[in-house]
C-alpha cells in the first residue's frame, strides 16, 4: 500500500531554511503529481505546493510561499522534497506529503516545522 | 480563488443519529471536461486527513457505506446515517477544479453529545 514517510522538520528562526523530505513506496511515484499541504497549530488545511509527475519543470504554489518555498523531486530516490527559506512565524505547521493520483488521495503523516525565536 | 465554505463549523451529534455537512463553492466546480473535483477529508484526532470521498459522491475503498456524498455545481453535503463513535474528528471539503490553488473548507468539528 501507498507509504509516504516525511522528514526534516525541527525548529528554526524566522529567516532561516529547512528542507523537507518524503520517502514514498507502495506505488509508482514517478508517474504521479505530489503536493506539500501543511496545517498550523489548532487550524485547518492549507495546500502549499504541487509538481507534476515527469514534467517537473510544472510546478505551483500558495501565494503565502511563493518565492520562498521550492517544490522538486527525484524520481530514481522517490523521493519528494521542499526546500522552504525565509521562514516566518506564520509558517508553523505539520506539513505532510501527499499523492495526486486520483486527486489528492493518500497522506503521509507529517513533519512538524516551528519558527520561532 | 475559489472559496470553500462549510456549515455548521461544530456538530454535536448523537450516536446512532444522522449527521450531514454543508459545504459551498463560490464558483461552479463542474470542469470543461464534465467532472466535478469536489472531495470529503476525514481528520481523526492525533491523525492525519485521510479522503473518504472523491469527485462529489465516490466513496474510497474501505470507507463504511455511512458516509454519503451528494450535491452538484456550488452545493454539496456529506451525510453519515447513523454516526458511530470513531466517527469524531473534523471534516474538510476540497475543490480540486479550479487550480491552482486546491482549496478547503475550514472544517466541521464533530463531536458525541
Amino acid at each position: 500500500q501507498v507509504q509516504l514517510v516525511e522528514s526534516g522538520g525541527g525548529v528554526v528562526q524566522p529567516g532561516g531554511s529547512l528542507r523537507l523530505s518524503c520517502a514514498a513506496s507502495g506505488f509508482i511515484f514517478s508517474i504521479y503529481g505530489m503536493h506539500w499541504v501543511r496545517q498550523a497549530p489548532g487550524k485547518g488545511l492549507e495546500w502549499v505546493a504541487f509538481i507534476h509527475s515527469y514534467e517537473a519543470s510544472d510546478r505551483f504554489y500558495a501565494d503565502s510561499v511563493k518565492g520562498r518555498f521550492t517544490i522538486s523531486r527525484d524520481n530514481s530516490r522517490n523521493t519528494l522534497h521542499l526546500q522552504m527559506n525565509s521562514l516566518r512565524p506564520e509558517d508553523t505547521a505539520v506539513y505532510y506529503c501527499v499523492t495526486n493520483q486520483d486527486g489528492i488521495d493518500d497522506w503521509g503523516q507529517g513533519t512538524l516545522v516551528t519558527v520561532s525565536t | 480563488d475559489v472559496v470553500m465554505t462549510q456549515s455548521p463549523l461544530s456538530l454535536p451529534v448523537t450516536l446512532g443519529q444522522p449527521a450531514s455537512i454543508s459545504c459551498r463553492s463560490s464558483q461552479s466546480l463542474v470542469h470543461s471536461d464534465g467532472n466535478t473535483d469536489l472531495n470529503w477529508f476525514q481528520q481523526r484526532p492525533g491523525q492525519s486527513p485521510r479522503r473518504l470521498i472523491y469527485k462529489v459522491s465516490n466513496r474510497d475503498s474501505g470507507v463504511p457505506d455511512r458516509f454519503s456524498g451528494s450535491g452538484s455545481g456550488t452545493d454539496f453535503t456529506l451525510k453519515i446515517s447513523r454516526v458511530e463513535a470513531e466517527d469524531v474528528g473534523v471534516y474538510y471539503c476540497m475543490q480540486g477544479t479550479h487550480w491552482p490553488p486546491w482549496t478547503f473548507g475550514q472544517g466541521t468539528r464533530v463531536e458525541i453529545k
